[in-house]
């Protein structure tokens, strides 16, 4: 089982619609990355969380560390917004450095 | 643009040769990393800087794989006798160290294909 695993992992949509991208982790971590990569490879930081919720124009991002959970919402999806989400984990401790990733999530926003 | 540059963006080689990349991150990344990603799997930690030193290595990484940091500014990675399983992307990633950890900037990764 990998420590980190994201659901689903594509993800069609109608542009307007409401999505919601899940990861779950089995590790202590010191903070959890949210990530957007566009094809062609270029991978771009959306969030990073230790707890609570952080919203930027339509993408919020939410953690429950009891749960060793996260969610990234878009609202008001468009289909600029199609690329892979990628959640990915910072350990604690003497780990806190390097970061653990999740496969990605494929989202497609049709017009 | 994330302002971490990485050369070249592509790279076609036949197995057996060996094969170099360069990563630029910006002058404020005390942190280098590398990690590689294959198609459909998200990327992998290879191995990581801080400054001049290379403070980690993963298992993935084998004898064949070597990286530095001379200078604690741009970073290479070398692939040694490359293999086709070798083929994927490479990707850089700088972090400023100010406190805790905090957020990687990723270059656009160089893709390896080993013929």
């Amino acid at each position: 089982k990998n420590e980190v695993e994201q659901s689903p992992q594509n993800l069609t949509a109608q542009e307007g619609e409401f999505i919601t991208i899940n990861c779950s982790y089995s590790v202590g971590i010191s903070a959890l990355h949210w990530l957007q990569q566009h094809p062609g490879g270029g991978i771009v930081s959306l969030f990073m969380l230790s707890s609570g919720k952080k919203k930027h124009g339509r993408l919020i991002a939410t953690i429950n560390i009891q749960e060793k959970h996260s969610s990234l919402h878009i609202t008001a999806s468009h289909p600029r917004d199609s690329a892979v989400y990628i959640c990915a984990v910072r350990g604690s401790g003497g780990s806190n450095y390097k970061l653990t990733f999740g496969k990605g999530t494929l989202l497609t926003v049709n017009p | 643009d994330t302002g971490v540059s990485q050369n070249p963006r592509h790279k076609i080689t036949k197995r057996g040769q060996n094969v170099t990349f360069r990563c630029d991150p910006i002058s404020e990344h005390n942190r280098l990393y590398w990690y590689r990603q294959t198609l459909g799997q998200g990327p992998e930690f290879l191995t990581y800087f801080q400054n001049e030193a290379q403070l980690e290595k993963s298992r993935l990484l084998s004898d064949r794989f070597s990286a530095e940091r001379p200078k604690g500014s741009f970073s290479t990675l070398e692939i040694q006798r490359t293999e086709q399983g070798d083929s994927a992307m490479y990707l850089c990633a700088g972090e400023g160290v100010s406190g805790g950890p905090g957020e990687q900037f990723f270059g656009p990764g160089t893709r390896l294909t080993v013929l």
